[in-house]
């Protein structure tokens, strides 16, 4: 069964700090990972996504890696703002048995102080 | 593109009403992805469609939920009759195809409340 880790589940780090947001999982067949934010009572906004076969995406100040053989995925933000005080959230592809699933670990409550 | 459209927004309803939350997936997408979201348990898939059909139904909780997609543009998940342990944010999503280009685009789901 797969199982998707973020640690740490809180971060609180001041203004302009480079941080780096960890996601582990226990099995490396995954399809591709995806990285989410959720500011609170919202829905989902994808982020960034990598395919399997890819090591990293970036998109502005935000970079993700991928490390399949390892099982780990982390999301760099640059230059922090307030504004990206959010619920991080990431999510491992799979397809079992003809049937797809997208495993979601617990989350990264991640908090930027002016 | 509008995204993934979900309605209503929020619901209140009393214990052993029926509900029934709505969803638009986006155009051109073949997947429909039903979740629930919850402090204690976090995001758990219920049941997801692919052109049209149930494929996967194996996290619906039980014989109280239930839900279909009678077409393209449109999926609805129904709870009769609501119990309180049933309230959390109930979120749709929908992907296009297979490719592992694709990811999943999410509404902004309906939180949910029963009295």
């Amino acid at each position: 069964k797969q199982e998707v880790t973020q640690i740490p589940a809180a971060l609180s780090v001041p203004e302009g700090e480079n941080l780096v947001l960890n996601c582990s999982f226990t099995d490396s067949a995954i399809y591709n990972l995806q990285w989410f934010r959720q500011d609170p009572g919202k829905g989902l906004t994808s982020l960034l996504l990598i395919q399997s076969s890819q090591r990293e995406q970036t998109s502005g100040r935000l970079n993700a890696s991928l490390d399949k053989s390892s099982g780990r995925s982390t999301l760099y933000i640059a230059a922090s703002q307030p504004g990206d005080s959010a619920t991080y959230l990431c999510a491992v592809r799979r397809f079992i048995q003809g049937a797809q699933k997208l495993v979601f670990g617990q989350g990264t409550r991640l908090t930027i102080n002016p | 593109d509008a995204g993934v459209i979900q309605s209503p927004r929020h619901e209140v309803t009393e214990m052993g009403q029926e509900v029934t939350l709505r969803c638009k997936p986006i155009s051109g997408h073949d997947y429909l992805f039903w979740y629930r979201q919850t402090m204690m348990r976090g995001l758990e898939l219920l049941i997801y469609f692919n052109n049209n059909v149930p494929i996967d139904d194996s996290g619906m909780p039980e014989d109280r939920f239930s839900a279909k997609m009678p077409n393209a543009s449109f999926s609805n998940l129904k709870i009769q009759p609501s119990e309180p342990r049933d309230s959390a944010v109930y979120f749709c999503a929908s992907s296009r195809g297979t490719s592992r280009n694709y990811g999943y685009t999410f509404g902004s789901g309906t939180r949910l409340t029963v009295v």
